[in-house]
């Protein structure tokens, strides 16, 4: 069964550091990643989308990258910005069509 | 842009009252997806549609129903609300394997 998994559950770092956020998954077996971010109470939206054949995508100062045979993805985020503080969430489309979520990053970026 | 919407951002109910979600998507995606989302236990899946009156159970079915008659639109029932029920659901659209969109979510509280 694939298991998705986020470290760390939250992070503090201050305004302009580079930052990267870790997301595991046990199967190989993926379509697509996703990373998403989450403000509080609203719902998810989509910031990455990285196919099976990829390595990387980018937008703006993020950027994230696939590594399936190590079962890994990284966002990274350049020069963080208060702005940015939000839940960041890992999600891997099986070959079925469904999407497996990790537990999130909380990421908190002070003035 | 996509945009999918939910017809609730806060609902209160009774407990054993029958509940309705309501979700609309208008981008003509085949695909639609009922989540819930509880702290410490991420998204998970309760029910999938791949087509109008096409439904398929997700993780999480037990409690609930859904119901697709139309093609922009996705239901999510709680035939007889509990208090475990009381979440964050969210309601996602795609087109095949691609992005899920994800609305605004609605918070159900069960008393």
């Amino acid at each position: 069964k694939q298991e998705v998994t986020q470290i760390p559950a939250a992070l503090s770092v201050p305004e302009g550091e580079n930052l990267v956020l870790n997301c595991s998954f046990t199967d190989s077996a993926i379509y697509n990643l996703q990373w998403f971010r989450q403000d509080p109470g609203k719902g998810l939206t989509s910031l990455l989308l990285i196919q099976s054949s990829q390595r990387e995508q980018t937008s703006g100062r993020l950027n994230a990258s696939l590594d399936k045979s190590s079962g890994r993805s990284t966002l990274y985020i350049a020069a963080s910005q208060p702005g940015d503080s939000a839940t960041y969430l890992c999600a891997l489309t099986s070959n079925t069509g469904k999407l497996i979520f990790g537990q999130g990053t909380t990421l908190q970026v002070k003035p | 842009d996509v945009k999918v919407t939910q017809s609730s951002r806060y609902l209160v109910k009774r407990t054993g009252e029958k509940v309705f979600l309501e979700c609309v998507q208008d981008m003509d995606h085949e695909n639609m997806f009922w989540y819930r989302q509880d702290p410490g236990l991420g998204l998970r899946l309760i029910y999938f549609s791949y087509d109008v009156k096409m439904k398929e159970k997700g993780d999480i079915p037990e409690g609930y129903s859904v119901s697709r008659e139309k093609k922009e639109r996705f239901s999510l029932i709680l035939e007889s609300a509990s208090t475990n029920q009381t979440s964050m659901y969210l309601c996602a659209s795609s087109f095949g394997k691609l992005n899920q969109y994800f609305g605004p979510g609605t918070r159900l509280t069960v008393t």
